[in-house]
């Protein structure tokens, strides 16, 4: 079975400066996706930035990029420029990839805060 | 074009009592998703569902829950004699194509069993 990892369950951050989350997964799939939501205090769950596993570059999106380690099953997110904004839960998420069941499978989060 | 959308953002229930918790998914999205989050815990999938057919009820428990997806209107989610363990927020999340691996989701429903 698929699984997710996140071993932080609290980072902090100053203000402006740059944070990176961990994320591990463990699938014996080749073809899967993998994505990193922030959920807010009010519950809404955003997708931040997703990444394919067969596309080698790493995804970006403004101040989110990844670092995407197929061999080594890793899939960081690094922040920069963090504002206070960003605080909030982030969630790592992996699905199978094309023609299945597409259930998200999450870690349990690690929540993030921003200090001025 | 709407997002989806869950209602009752807030449901507090009598330990005994049913849920219904609804979500209509984006406009021309057919697959429904729903999930649950526990305090401090991850989303965790609950059931898989299309129009008028539940696709994959595996991760919802065996008993007391229920889900539709009917032709016309809302997916429903179903807890019937709710216990204090069932508080959790409930997601849903909707697809446009099974091929499509992005989930769009609402902003949830907090259940609370007192």
């Amino acid at each position: 079975a698929q699984t997710v990892t996140q071993s932080q369950p609290e980072m902090s951050v100053q203000e402006a400066e740059t944070v990176t989350l961990s994320c591990t997964y463990d699938t014996s799939e080749s073809d899967y996706y993998l994505f990193w939501y922030k959920q807010p205090p009010s519950r809404q769950m955003i997708l931040v930035i997703r990444q394919e596993a067969y596309k080698q570059q790493n995804a970006t999106e403004n101040r989110f990029s990844v670092n995407f380690q197929k061999a080594a099953k890793s899939f960081s997110l690094k922040i920069s420029d963090s504002q206070l904004g960003d605080a909030a839960m982030y969630f790592c998420a992996y699905v199978r990839g094309l023609g299945s069941q597409g259930n998200l499978i999450f870690g349990k989060g690690t929540k993030l805060s921003v200090k001025p | 074009n709407a997002g989806v959308m869950q209602n009752p953002r807030h449901l507090v229930r009598r330990r005994g009592q049913e849920a219904r918790l609804r979500c209509s998914p984006m406009k021309g999205h057919s697959h429904v998703y729903w999930y649950r989050q526990l305090p401090e815990e991850g989303l965790k999938f609950m059931v898989y569902l299309q129009k008028e057919n539940i696709i994959d009820e595996s991760g919802m428990p065996k008993e007391r829950f229920s889900a539709e997806f009917p032709k016309e209107g809302p997916s429903i989610l179903r807890i019937q004699q709710v216990v204090r363990g069932d508080s959790a927020a409930y997601f849903c999340a909707s697809h446009y194509t099974l091929t499509d691996p992005e989930a769009f989701f609402g902003q949830g429903t907090r259940l609370t069993v007192v």
